[in-house]
């Protein structure tokens, strides 16, 4: 089956560690997308990438930092520079990201907390 | 810069009735408009999409949608609640001027299904 995985579904780490959260396609897809979530807040763009070693800053990209080595993989590590870590991230791709009218396709997430 | 309303942050419907949530955008010129369900602890799943063409749009699981454009609304509508609805929808728009596959997302509405 076609989609997107997130590992690990919980993660729980100590305030001032990094931590990396995975997201891998398998739909030949060529942009890719992290976004965070907040209680009442919907969802916000982090990072987003278009192609292979190429990426852009969303809309709350600090404190965060991406890669994109290979087509299918887009890891996220949120760093002890972002202040309020606690939250669920989305990992999303789609097609294209040059037509708005693809849409995109969500993995199951992940619920970091940082104590 | 565009931007997504959905009027409601919840709502709340006995089983048979009617759901219809509420989406309002704002843009200069008429965005790509989706909305997206998602259950507790899940990702996103796309419910239905508005690209071009006929303006009543039909979705999944019964939903459907239509785009007026007079009222900047992307109504969300089924004409009768499953207790299987129940969970958080959220209205997304992206930018049909050539600015990329970037959604902006409302800020959702959770949908609660009484017998």
């Amino acid at each position: 089956d076609g989609g997107i995985t997130q590992s690990p579904k919980y993660l729980f780490r100590k305030e001032g560690q990094n931590v990396t959260l995975s997201c891998e396609q398998n739909l030949n897809h060529d942009a890719m997308y992290w976004y965070r979530q907040d209680p009442g807040q919907g969802l916000r763009l982090i990072y987003y990438s278009q192609i292979v070693n190429d990426f852009q800053k969303g809309d709350i990209a600090e404190g965060y930092s991406v890669s994109r080595e290979k087509k299918e993989s887009f890891p996220l590590t949120v760093t002890s520079a972002q202040k309020n870590p606690t939250a669920f991230y989305l990992c999303a791709s789609s097609i294209d990201i040059a037509a708005g009218a693809y849409e995109q396709y969500f993995g199951p997430g992940t619920r970091l907390t940082v104590t | 810069a565009q931007s997504v309303t959905q009027l409601g942050s919840h709502v709340s419907v006995s089983e048979g009735a009617l759901v219809l949530l509420r989406c309002n955008y704002s843009s200069s010129v008429p965005p790509y408009l989706f909305w997206y369900v998602q259950y507790p602890n899940q990702g996103l799943q796309l419910l239905l999409k508005y690209t071009t063409g006929a303006t009543l749009v039909k979705g999944i699981n019964g939903f459907e949608a239509e785009f007026k454009k007079s009222e900047t609304s992307f109504h969300l509508t089924k004409p009768s609640a499953h207790m299987s609805d129940a969970a958080e929808y959220f209205c997304a728009v992206s930018p049909n001027t050539g600015g990329g596959n970037k959604l902006t997302f409302g800020t959702g509405t959770q949908l609660k299904v009484e017998l």
